[in-house]
């Protein structure tokens, strides 16, 4: 397996821009993972999912944030508009079912101007 | 709620020096996980190790070693010998239940030749 797919692996994009980021987890993993990074915050996870349903997405820090899983193979993190203090490495991460191990993609290096 | 602290920001040592990366959990659950994560400047997070609530066993691999104690809930990691290719952030994380993987801030540590 190639392992946790995401892209682009960098996004600059103008504030007031929408912003999609993406994700293709490990075939058979069970649950998907949004995580923040940023210097001040360390790694904030942001929602995750099981069987594509969203279980917690009370760390989405506000509306503009939205994340859909519509397949066992897909998900996508949407900022509309996005905002300077967006600026982050977004990663995704999945886990199987059973005794928990995060498997990370590379990472969406987000620069919002 | 849970809850992991990793109170070193920062840690810097001189190559072959003993490091230990300290991290506390907080959970009410009985059953929960543990783990480190490794992310080297390139970014990518490595998963370390794994261990389950009912496992208070130290392990070793190689110049790593764990030592979990529930008394203290407190899972510390113990590098020894350090290397310059340690030199990366260090995270501890924790999942309970409700199957949450959260992270502490992590630390960086700089191992200086």
């Amino acid at each position: 397996d190639a392992g946790v797919i995401q892209s682009p692996r960098h996004e600059v994009t103008e504030m007031g821009q929408e912003v999609t980021l993406r994700c293709k987890p490990i075939s058979g993993h069970d649950y998907l993972f949004w995580y923040r990074q940023t210097m001040m915050r360390g790694l904030e996870l942001l929602i995750y999912f099981n069987n594509n349903v969203p279980i917690d997405d009370s760390g989405m820090p506000e509306d503009r944030f939205s994340a859909k899983m519509p397949n066992a193979s897909f998900s996508t993190l949407k900022i509309q508009p996005s905002e300077p203090r967006d600026s982050a490495v977004y990663f995704c991460a999945s886990t199987p079912t059973g005794p928990p191990e995060a498997f990370f993609g590379q990472g969406t290096r987000l620069t919002v101007v | 709620a849970q809850k992991v602290t990793q109170a070193q920001t920062e840690i810097s040592v001189v190559e072959k020096e003993d490091v230990t990366l300290d991290c506390v959990y907080e959970t009410r659950d009985t059953t929960y996980y543990l783990f480190w994560y490794k992310q080297p400047p390139s970014g990518e997070l490595v998963f370390l190790i794994r261990r389950n609530s009912f496992d208070e066993q130290n392990e070793i691999s190689g110049r790593y070693s764990w030592n979990f104690q529930k008394s203290t809930s407190s899972f510390n990691f113990t590098i020894t010998a350090s290397q310059v290719v340690d030199s990366a952030v260090y995270f501890c994380a924790l999942s309970g239940l409700d199957d949450k993987i959260i992270f502490g801030k992590g630390t960086r540590l700089h191992i200086l030749p």
